[in-house]
């Protein structure tokens, strides 16, 4: 029964170019969110997609970030004009439904390192 | 969402009980109060959830005092493979938006 799966596990990109950050949720799972971790800092949410919806997106930077969950394949964290300070982990996670009895479940994150 | 209080890091040793207390003052009366572990280059991995009282799963024991103001994760007999960041969050059931903070380090040595 596979968790919430992440590519790449590790990204580098150099200022100016674009990030794509992938998660597939769990099977059974039609909500994801994604959330971003500073160096030294907890994670803050950034956005709540359910298949082909954004529900909400006040955690994430109004320019450059971009999230999708097409009703094929996985959802889509996209950084475009990549700086430095967009250097972090990207952690996914997904729910049955907000409300459901069951926790988040996360996976183990995409490194971004813009150079 | 409610603030939380934790402290930056516990050492211990294995075998040992390790308690983790976090403060939360401004708890509203539908808060729930969630514990996450999160292992170097892992995600955050849910360990308990609870409202009041007490509740024990298979890897720890959260006890919540009567006014709900704090709470305690406690972890039994620890071994090395606790070593780990341990995340006090509260807010509603399932809330997404909730923001983690720095955590405390676990440490279990030798």
């Amino acid at each position: 029964n596979a968790g919430v799966m992440q590519n790449p596990r590790h990204l580098v990109r150099r200022r100016g170019q674009e990030a794509r950050l992938r998660c597939s949720p769990m099977k059974g799972h039609s909500h994801v969110y994604w959330y971003r971790q500073l160096p030294e800092e907890g994670l803050k949410f950034m956005v709540y997609l359910q298949k082909e919806n954004i529900i909400d997106e006040s955690g994430m930077p109004k320019e450059r970030f971009s999230a999708e969950f097409p009703k094929e394949g996985p959802s889509i964290l996209r950084i475009q004009q990549v700086v430095r300070g967009d250097s972090a982990a990207y952690f996914c996670a997904s729910s049955p439904q907000p409300g459901d009895n069951s926790p988040l479940h996360f996976g183990n994150g995409t490194r971004l390192t813009v150079t | 969402l409610a603030k939380t209080t934790q402290p930056i890091s516990m050492d211990s040793y294995e075998g040992q009980e390790v308690n983790i207390t976090c403060s939360h003052n401004n708890i509203a009366t539908n808060d729930y109060i969630t514990w996450y572990q999160q292992f170097p280059s892992q995600g955050p991995r849910f360990i308990i959830q609870g409202y009041k009282t007490k509740v024990t799963n298979e890897v720890a024991s959260l006890f919540i005092p009567a006014d709900r103001k704090s709470s305690t994760l406690s972890l039994p007999r620890v071994s090395l493979s606790d070593t780990a960041v341990y995340y006090c969050l509260v807010g509603g059931f399932n809330d997404y938006k909730l923001s983690f903070g720095a955590g405390t380090t676990v440490t279990v040595r030798a």
